[in-house]
């Protein structure tokens, strides 16, 4: 089975400030990983991911992420925040042996950027 | 090209009512996921469905949850009775295939069991 851990369910950054999100999984193969963020009433859009190949990845809005095998983690940062980045952040994994690529959820870390 | 569409956006009904969530997934996405989001917490798998057959329905609480995609196009969600339980955002999501990477989230509906 897999599982996500997200530390810190809350995260106040300044505007222009260094944004880091961390999650770590537990899985028994490497997985695909995934970060998706959802604003206020809206769905989950996807931000990054990464399935293989270069373990730093670059997603959309400035962010990226580094899958560390060793660490068994996917934190997601953002060098300069942004007033448009308060939302909350997903972080999910799938079993690329398994069909149809089911995502496991971590609990969320909800940003909040302070002018 | 248009994106997940779920309607309704927001729904509130009494425990022990019937309810039903519509989803129309993106043109040509052969997968189809329904995932349940309680406050506080991240989605998790209803079941998905390839095509009109539903592949993998182990975490749908069949009691009262049921779900069909006929013509394996839109699909529907039903709660029959819904409990206090129940109340959450509801997600639809697809993808173009099986064992494509990526899943495209609706907006959800945000169901209020009363």
């Amino acid at each position: 089975a897999q599982s996500v851990t997200q530390l810190g369910s809350h995260v106040s950054v300044s505007e222009g400030a260094l944004v880091l999100l961390r999650c770590n999984y537990s899985s028994s193969v490497p997985p695909y990983l995934f970060w998706y963020v959802q604003y206020p009433n809206q769905g989950l859009q996807l931000l990054l991911k990464y399935t293989t190949g270069a373990t730093l990845v670059k997603g959309i809005n400035g962010f990226e992420a580094e899958f560390k095998k060793s660490e068994t983690s996917f934190h997601l940062t953002k060098p300069s925040a942004h007033m448009s980045d308060a939302a909350e952040y997903f972080c999910a994994v799938s079993d690329p042996l398994a069909a149809g690529n089911k995502l496991t959820f971590g609990g969320g870390t909800r940003v909040l950027v302070k002018p | 090209e248009a994106g997940v569409v779920q309607s309704p956006r927001y729904k509130i009904i009494e425990k022990k009512q019937p309810v039903a969530f519509w989803c129309n997934p993106i043109s040509g996405h052969n997968t189809l996921y329904w995932y349940r989001q309680n406050l506080g917490q991240g989605p998790e798998l209803l079941i998905r469905y390839e095509n009109e057959e539903a592949v993998d329905d182990s975490q749908l609480p069949k009691d009262r949850f049921s779900a069909e995609r006929l013509k394996g196009v839109d699909s529907t969600l039903k709660i029959q009775p819904a409990e206090l339980g129940d109340s959450a955002v509801y997600l639809c999501a697809s993808s173009p295939r099986t064992g494509n990477t990526e899943a495209f989230f609706g907006q959800g509906t945000r169901l209020t069991v009363v």
